[in-house]
């Protein structure tokens, strides 16, 4: 079992509706929990952190934590075309900074 | 404030070379991290340094690849030999008493 497992994707929704992704972690101890954001051929970009269990929302964006079932989820309202990118779920594991990141889910948000 | 500044942004080179890649973190930061990514096996951990002080290196494939963070403004990663299956994006990422970490914008490496 991998430590952080998301779906691929690819995830295609239309303009302005609301894209769910999900994500799943295999460490009970991990304590805080991140969504990255990746342009194709960009850098990943933090866009939310949750470390309580229930929602957290920025803007458009709601991350949703669930650590009895060790689930993680980013909800996007009103998505738009410039959403478009791969999502990566990260978990911070044991003490220190140390991030594991799942494999990321294709977004497409279609005009 | 820049962000992380890797350089070179490209780099080609052939089997057998040594290859060095280098990362300056968001100043006042004290965690450094070295990530690889790769479509097959995604956004990987190499090694990861606390107040230059490297905390965890077990992500670091083979004694081939060696890190170090002289001070708190730079770190290296190289890789002596370079193989093919070490072509990847390496992303160099620094944050702040704080696992949220703010990447770099890469290397892409190729070794033909």
């Amino acid at each position: 079992q991998k430590e952080v497992e998301q779906n691929s994707g690819p995830l295609s929704v239309p303009e302005g509706a609301i894209a769910s992704l999900n994500c799943t972690y295999s460490d009970r101890v991990s304590q805080s929990f991140f969504w990255y954001r990746q342009y194709s051929g960009k850098s990943p970009e933090l866009i939310m952190s949750i470390y309580s269990n229930g929602d957290k929302e920025d803007g458009r964006f709601t991350a949703q934590l669930n650590k009895a079932s060790q689930y993680v989820s980013l909800l996007i309202r009103d998505s738009q075309p410039s959403d478009s990118a791969t999502y990566l779920c990260a978990v911070n594991q044991g003490q220190g900074g140390k991030l594991i990141f799942g494999q990321g889910t294709e977004l497409s948000v279609k005009p | 404030d820049a962000g992380v500044i890797q350089s070179p942004r490209h780099e080609v080179t052939e089997m057998g070379q040594e290859v060095t890649l280098r990362c300056k973190p968001i100043s006042g930061h004290n965690s450094l991290f070295w990530y690889r990514q790769t479509m097959m096996r995604g956004l990987e951990l190499l090694i990861y340094f606390n107040n230059n002080v490297p905390i965890d290196d077990s992500g670091m494939p083979e004694d081939r690849f060696s890190a170090k963070m002289p001070n708190a403004s730079f770190s290296t990663l190289k890789i002596q030999p370079s193989e093919p299956r070490d072509s990847a994006v390496y992303f160099c990422a620094s944050s702040l008493d704080s696992p949220e970490a703010f990447f770099g914008q890469g290397t892409r490496l190729t070794v033909v």
